[in-house]
């Protein structure tokens, strides 16, 4: 079976740094997303580690290590439109993608 | 582009009513899923098609069914629908990144 573990809620101040962790167990893995979801709205995609390391996208960054079945996102200068719910998903085999309960950022002044 | 299409957007049934909530997408990609989102839940994988005339079990795919129609088009039965299938559904393919659809909001009474 498949098990992602997220913080459900986080808060943090605009202009900060913020980190959500995502710990996993899984019988296949190929690589770990993250997906940002606003009230009401579609799941879109930041950011897909297949490696262990640091991956960058703007100010957003995500990291894997696969022998510690730990990833996290990291969020740089918030902003209140981060505001939002964010979900670390695992690719296994077959191409299936399994998702976590989700973490609730909220952006404070 | 359109992207992902999913249609009704918004449905409301009867105990043991059945219905078919259409999903297609434009992108020529060869896999694509049906996840059901709950409060707290995340997203979980009902069903997942990895090309066109396969079909697979996702985590919850009791009560329903699926049909991959062709590549574009990839749909999901609901034969006798519960309250417990109240439910947000969302479409997705697959291309690099999860792409999903807008969401059906079903409501069963």
């Amino acid at each position: 079976g498949q098990s992602l573990e997220q913080p459900s809620e986080v808060t943090a101040v605009e202009g900060a740094i913020v980190q959500i962790n995502c710990t996993y167990q899984t019988s296949g893995f190929y690589g770990l997303s993250w997906y940002q979801q606003h009230d009401g709205g579609a799941p879109t995609f930041l950011s897909y580690n297949g490696l262990d390391g640091l991956e960058e996208t703007g100010r957003f960054s995500s990291f894997l290590s696969r022998s510690d079945s730990y990833g996290y996102l990291l969020l740089q200068e918030l902003q209140m439109k981060d505001s939002a719910s964010y979900f670390c998903a695992v690719r296994g085999t077959g191409n299936q993608f399994y998702f976590g309960t989700g973490t609730s950022l909220t952006v404070i002044p | 582009n359109a992207g992902v299409t999913q249609t009704p957007k918004f449905q409301v049934l009867k105990t043991g009513q059945s219905m078919t909530l259409q999903c297609a997408q434009d992108m020529n990609h060869n896999s694509m899923y049906w996840y059901r989102q709950d409060p707290g839940m995340g997203l979980r994988l009902i069903y997942y098609s990895a090309s066109e005339g396969t079909t697979d079990k996702g985590e919850v795919p009791n009560g329903y069914n699926v049909s991959r129609l062709n590549k574009r088009e990839f749909s999901l039965r609901l034969e006798s629908a519960a309250p417990s299938q109240t439910s947000v559904y969302f479409c997705a393919s697959w291309g690099g990144e999860l792409f999903f659809g807008e969401g059906s909001r079903l409501t069963v009474l």
